[in-house]
């Protein structure tokens, strides 16, 4: 099993219209989370951390639900900006950062 | 805003050709990283590197790639004998050592690396 799976889309959706990303992930033991965007052959960048608690920055919502061992990301209010690839990401400490295969989100006019 | 530097941004090279991708990591940064990334696919961690040696490496890393921080601020990364299949983004990465920031990975716009 991958360590973190994401549906990769794409997701075609309107402007204004609230949208949302599951990611799952396989090791339990995993402590971190993070969603990256990526615009297309550019780097990733940082969008948001992911706490046990939820955290909320604009219109975006990260949630961790470890019962179920995912995370999610909501996108409220669509932007024509915000079409990109979302990377679902957990850490390994200072070592690494595992990458999932993303999700890819179209916000059309 | 301080920021990670690559250079090249494409590099062209033929098959068995050596290559050294340059990044200068954040000034002050301590953990240093190598990902890469090939069309369409997941962005993949090769190596990291800390206290001027490698602290972990995936298996993509073989004996063909090596790293090195030669001056205390570039981080080099070479293919000794290129394939086709090393075509790729190749990100270099810098985290500043902090517990606060323990998670935090700054990218650089990386080197687009197209072998012939």
């Amino acid at each position: 099993r991958k360590e973190v799976e994401q549906d990769p889309g794409p997701f075609n959706v309107p402007e204004g219209a609230t949208v949302a990303f599951n990611c799952t992930y396989s090791n339990s033991a995993s402590q971190s989370f993070f969603w990256y965007r990526q615009d297309c052959r550019k780097e990733p960048k940082l969008l948001m951390s992911v706490y046990s608690s939820g955290n909320e920055d604009g219109r975006f919502t990260a949630q961790l639900n470890r019962a179920s061992q995912y995370i999610s990301l909501l996108i409220r209010d669509s932007k024509l900006s915000d079409s990109a690839t979302y990377l679902c990401v957990t850490p390994t400490g200072f070592q690494k950062l595992v990458f999932g295969t993303g999700t890819r989100l179209l916000v059309s006019p | 805003e301080p920021e990670v530097t690559q250079t090249p941004s494409h590099q062209v090279t033929q098959m068995g050709q050596e290559v050294i991708l340059r990044c200068v990591p954040i000034s002050n940064h301590l953990y240093f990283y190598w990902y890469r990334q090939i069309l369409g696919q997941k962005v993949e961690f090769l190596v990291s590197f800390y206290n001027n040696e490698i602290s972990e490496k995936s298996e993509i890393f073989d004996d063909q790639f090596s790293v090195e921080r030669p001056d205390g601020s570039n981080f080099t990364l070479k293919i000794r004998s290129t394939k086709l299949e090393d075509s790729a983004m190749y990100f270099c990465a810098s985290n500043p050592g902090r517990q606060e920031l323990k998670n935090i990975q700054y990218f650089g716009a990386g080197t687009r690396l197209s072998v012939l």
